[in-house]
């Protein structure tokens, strides 16, 4: 069956550091990836999409990157802020779907 | 703009008695609408999905069911609730297109006693 893992549950960083979130997946041949944001208590919200014959996307200080013979997405937080603590989840779904399939989030805490 | 709607914030209701739960959308037609429970340290499990009125497609066998009776109006009910029931429930929407980014409402905590 598909799996979608995200590195670690937690990570903590010092302000000013690049955080790196990884997404990996088996068993699963994605069209395109999705990475949400989510505070406590709130619905996730969209950041940035990347498309399978897409290398890298970048939006202020995020970048992803997506790798399908690796079977990887990374997720790039620079300069980071305490306000960029929060939960981060990747989403996947096949060409033509509607539906995303999620990763469980990797709790991310920056150190002021 | 538009926004997503979905209530209550929070919600306590006892062993076998009924729910339902509300979502809207507003200013935009057509959406798809989804709606999805989320465990504690785990990731959105999709429970159902609508691509029009009346259209509902279900992922998970369940308690649950779910009715669309207008356009941007996504209901998720259940007759009689059970402990596992307990969660925080997503309701979403994205554009008619396929590959589009979803956006959620603020989500209804449940707890069943």
């Amino acid at each position: 069956s598909q799996k979608i893992e995200q590195n670690s549950e937690a990570l903590n960083i010092q302000e000013g550091k690049t955080a790196t979130l990884t997404c990996n997946y088996t068993n699963y041949s994605p069209a395109y990836l999705q990475w949400y944001r989510q505070d406590p208590g709130r619905g996730p919200v969209f950041l940035l999409l990347i498309r399978e014959n897409e290398k890298e996307k970048r939006k202020e200080r995020l970048k992803v990157t997506f790798d399908t013979t690796l079977k990887q997405s990374l997720f790039h937080i620079t300069a980071s802020q305490p306000a960029d603590s929060a939960t981060y989840l990747c989403a996947l779904a096949r060409a033509n779907d509607y539906k995303l399939s999620f990763g469980a989030g990797t709790t991310v805490t920056v150190r002021a | 703009s538009q926004t997503i709607h979905q209530w209550p914030a929070t919600l306590v209701q006892p062993v076998g008695s009924p729910l339902s739960l509300e979502c809207t959308v507003e200013g935009t037609s057509n959406p798809n609408l989804y709606w999805y429970r989320q465990a504690a340290g785990r990731g959105l499990q999709l429970l159902f999905y609508s691509v029009g009125i009346g259209q509902i497609s279900s992922e998970v066998p369940q308690n649950l069911s779910a009715s669309r009776p207008q356009d941007r109006q996504f209901i998720l009910s259940s007759k009689k609730l059970l402990l596992s029931d307990s969660g925080f429930y997503l309701c979403a929407w994205s554009p008619s297109d396929s590959n589009q980014p979803q956006h959620f409402g603020d989500g209804t905590r449940l707890s069943i006693l």
